[in-house]
């Protein structure tokens, strides 16, 4: 059974672009939580989503950043106009159930740099 | 909203000493998490515990939620190197939220 699968691994965007974060949860699993991590910072709740719906997004800048997960397919993590500051890994982490007393699955990152 | 707070911010001990990470909660913690992050790398569980004044072990790692459910501590015996990387504590909030965690470095 595998992992949760993030791709890609590393991003380089120039300042302006686009970038896409992909992220398939684990067999069985339909809750998928985003998460940000900066250097030297632990990391930061973005947004919580269970197929096709948001259930959290409190986390998530107001402008610029988005989030999906479609009925197939993976979750996907947008960021429009990406800047310096966006710089950073991102994970993606899922669970069979909602997060109360459920374990999260954690994929190995995207690392995503602005140039 | 609730906060994790984690202390000490990193920690370095020499192979085979004992140590103890500590994370504080702002508010009462109906479910507390332990992961481990190695660099580069994503969360891996360790353990969880729920209940006021539980104790669980894996191999030399032991972690406990004391009695009012706001603290919590993770002890490793007779560290390894294989033991260094980030320790992170989680709280149940509606969603899975984080201390800043807790960088270990273990010197051969």
């Amino acid at each position: 059974n595998a992992g949760v699968m993030q791709n890609p691994r590393h991003l380089v965007r120039r300042r302006g672009q686009e970038a896409r974060l992909r992220c398939s949860p684990m067999k069985g699993h339909s809750h998928v939580y985003w998460y940000r991590q900066l250097p030297e910072e632990g990391l930061k709740f973005m947004v919580y989503l269970q197929k096709e719906n948001i259930i959290d997004e409190s986390g998530m800048p107001k402008e610029r950043f988005s989030a999906e997960f479609p009925k197939e397919g993976p979750s996907i993590l947008r960021i429009q106009q990406v800047v310096r500051g966006d710089s950073a890994a991102y994970f993606c982490a899922s669970s069979r159930d909602s997060p109360t007393n459920e374990k999260l699955f954690f994929g190995s990152g995207t690392q995503l740099s602005v140039l | 909203s609730q906060e994790l707070e984690q202390s000490p911010q990193s920690l370095i001990v020499q192979e085979g000493k004992n140590l103890t990470i500590n994370c504080t909660s702002s508010k009462t913690l109906y479910g507390l998490y332990w992961y481990k992050q190695k660099y580069g790398e994503g969360l891996i569980f360790l353990m969880m515990l729920q209940k006021g004044g539980e104790e669980k072990s894996h191999e030399k790692i032991t972690a406990k939620l004391d009695e009012k459910k706001q603290q919590s501590s993770l002890h490793i015996t007779a560290s390894q190197p294989s033991h260094a990387g980030i320790y992170l504590c989680g709280a149940d909030s509606g969603k899975l939220i984080f201390g800043q965690g807790t960088t270990l470095q273990v010197k051969p």
